[in-house]
């Protein structure tokens, strides 16, 4: 199994500026991803964090709004640009195992933008 | 309609009762994932099934292929069991529910 972190747990933000989310794996995964979770809503996909070059963003995700980056194969960081009070969700990391049947979650981020 | 439906999407018990909770899907999959999410959001994954049945303590989980159907059952539920129980798909992609919410009364 892997134990994933996250910082911060949670935040309160002003609309308009931009929060910084950080992911941290206690083992080297291949495969990294972004979730959104909007109140009421079940989870959706934002990107794949791809180590060493550009993440693999859904329809409906672009990168301006939400930079990643994925340093290594061990942590990545999920950026909220420009926020609005409609970003108001949980953000959670997840890795996939060697099998990719496997998943595993981070604790989340929980954001309210005001 | 939704990929994955999950029944119901709220459910209050009295604790000790039995609980079941229903997941429904429509594509092909190569695994099924009972997720746990609890009020602060943190995710923990319950069970992981391709086929048959799982056990873990107080938690069962069942799943058959053919009717595109899996059961997550508690047994002798506790207020500590309140949480949003997921259902999540393998298919080409993960795909999720929208959950169940469940809250045991003491």
């Amino acid at each position: 199994s892997a134990v994933i972190s996250q910082k911060p747990s949670r935040d309160i933000c002003q609309r308009g500026t931009s929060l910084t989310i950080q992911c941290q794996v206690d083992s080297q995964v291949t495969m990294m991803f972004w979730y959104r979770q909007q109140p009421g809503q079940s989870l959706t996909l934002i990107a794949t964090a791809n180590q060493g070059s550009e993440a693999t963003y859904e329809s409906g995700f672009v990168i301006d709004k939400f930079p990643i980056s994925r340093p290594n194969l061990t942590f990545s960081t999920l950026t909220v640009s420009n926020m609005s009070p409609e970003d108001s969700s949980i953000y959670l990391c997840s890795v996939s195992g060697l099998f990719y049947n496997e998943q595993f979650f981070g604790p989340g981020t929980r954001l309210t933008v005001l | 309609k939704n990929e994955v439906e999950q029944s119901p999407q709220n459910l209050t018990a009295q604790e000790g009762e039995f609980i079941t909770i229903n997941c429904s899907y429509s594509v092909g999959i190569s695994a099924l994932h009972w997720l746990q999410q609890h009020p602060g959001g943190g995710i923990v994954s319950l069970f992981m099934l391709s086929s048959g049945k799982k056990k873990h303590g107080r938690l069962i989980a069942t799943i058959n292929i053919q009717e595109k159907h899996s059961s997550l059952h508690i047994t002798a539920s506790h207020p500590r069991d309140s949480a949003v129980y997921i259902c999540a798909v393998l298919a080409s992609k993960i795909i999720f529910g929208k959950g169940t919410r469940l809250h045991i009364l003491p």
